[in-house]
């Protein structure tokens, strides 16, 4: 498969903690991407790390890459409700036209 | 910017009925998509095309036939519903193989 395989599927914190998901895929890669899902919505894009980098920042995301585990994790720090979503990392192919999705991580934040 | 519409929201078909669910983007994006998501399947590529005039086959193009006469527009046709169809459909556009943009979605029931 060509998919970014998502893991845990399902993850329940309380608000104020830090969640902690990932992502392991099988072929190499030129980037990884990490979306969000709203119940109901459409994807929203989040971040983005190439391959030639290991860690990256956005507010409270952090994202890291080892590409020779060929994993990525996705921390959210300091967790808000409205973090409750689902969260995805797909892979795209190598021509970069095809993107093929897991079935995401489900993340609940408890107030 | 409207970004990714997608027309209609809703809609219910009987077996056996075609229908065209409508994207359209005002990004001048190059890249559009479509996906299906089912219950604990996450997405999967339908058909998708890298340009007006040029467009080629997903993960689950059956049942399916796309069109890019414009680079605003990618309509998705279904020839002849059926209940294997029901489902929620994401358009996506990208202005290269990086950050895809979603539209809200239409849920599909076909009876």
């Amino acid at each position: 498969s060509q998919q970014g395989e998502e893991d845990p599927q399902a993850l329940s914190i309380q608000e104020g903690e830090n969640a902690t998901m990932n992502c392991s895929y099988k072929t190499s890669i030129n980037n990884l991407q990490w979306y969000r899902q709203n119940s109901g919505r459409g994807l929203v894009h989040l971040i983005l790390i190439r391959s030639n980098e290991r860690e990256k920042h956005s507010g409270r995301l952090r994202v890291t890459l080892d590409t020779s585990k060929k994993s990525s994790s996705l921390l959210i720090t300091a967790s808000r409700a409205a973090d409750t979503a689902s969260y995805f990392c797909p892979r795209s192919s190598n021509t970069g036209n095809q993107f093929y999705f897991g079935t995401g991580t489900s993340l609940t934040v408890i107030p | 910017n409207a970004g990714v519409t997608q027309t209609p929201k809703f809609q219910v078909l009987k077996t056996g009925q075609s229908m065209t669910l409508q994207c359209a983007q005002d990004m001048n994006h190059e890249y559009m998509s479509w996906y299906r998501q089912d219950p604990g399947m996450g997405l999967r590529l339908i058909h998708y095309s890298v340009g007006a005039g040029i467009t080629d086959q997903g993960e689950v193009p059956n049942g399916y036939n796309v069109s890019r006469s414009t680079t605003e527009d990618f309509p998705l046709r279904l020839l002849s519903a059926a209940p294997s169809q029901t489902s929620v459909y994401f358009c996506a556009s990208s202005p290269d193989d990086n950050e895809q943009f979603f539209g809200p979605g239409t849920r599909l029931t076909v009876l």
